[in-house]
């Protein structure tokens, strides 16, 4: 399977604890998103990553929130001191980073309840 | 700011019938436009996209229109089946912005 991978598929925490997601993009493509989806919405854009280096941060990523990209491979998201609020599906996507816009593959996404 | 809209949010048909799906977005610089398709507990799935140098792509049963002066984009799915009964998106993007902009989605369903 050569589509973007996202790991784990589904996470149930309690409230206050930190959570960590994991997203293997397509290999050859070298930006990567990070979006939010909650019951009955569509995607909303959280980040992006140009290779390891993170260009574009919504105001929707609070301070709790952290994502990174060491070896512009993987990225990992990590929500500390989760709220009910953020519970969600989490979706990575990727693309080739060409043409202006490109076109974006999401994968499975996380879905996140937090208790 | 950026904002897509997305009606219906639900859609019945029978199959064997069309189905449309109209976009607006606000973004007059916007010049890309994906379709997705989301099954239950699945990702996003591209299923047809188009930018603003075209007024229509067509692929198989699917296509796509856009009106750049109204500022209006269509999804059309002819002959429709059983398994294309899912969540439908619409997204918007402008050059240099990296981020798609999604409508609230259409759920279709095709009656057998």
């Amino acid at each position: 399977d050569t589509g973007v991978s996202q790991n784990p598929r589904h996470k149930i925490t309690k409230r206050g604890q930190n959570v960590t997601f994991r997203c293997d993009p397509i290999s050859e493509h070298n930006r990567l998103y990070w979006y939010r989806q909650t019951l009955g919405q569509g995607p909303e854009f959280l980040t992006y990553f140009q290779n390891e280096a993170q260009l574009e941060k919504s105001r929707l990523l609070s301070d709790r929130f952290s994502a990174e990209r060491p070896k512009g491979s993987f990225s990992t998201l990590e929500i500390q001191r989760t709220e009910q609020g953020d519970s969600a599906m989490y979706l990575c996507a990727s693309s080739l980073g060409y043409p202006d816009p490109d076109t974006q593959y999401f994968g499975p996404g996380t879905r996140l309840t937090v208790l | 700011g950026e904002n897509v809209e997305q009606h219906p949010s639900t859609l019945s048909v029978q199959e064997g019938d069309s189905a449309v799906i109209k976009c607006t977005y606000s973004d007059s610089a916007s010049n890309y436009f994906p379709w997705y398709k989301q099954e239950l507990g699945k990702g996003p799935q591209l299923i047809i996209d188009i930018r603003s140098n075209v007024g229509e792509k067509k692929d198989q049963r699917i296509a796509v229109t856009l009106n750049k002066t109204a500022k209006h984009f269509s999804l059309h799915i002819t002959e429709t089946q059983p398994e294309d009964s899912a969540v439908y998106f619409c997204a918007a993007s402008s050059p240099g912005t990296y981020k798609y902009i999604f409508g609230t989605g259409t759920r279709l369903k095709v009656l057998a």
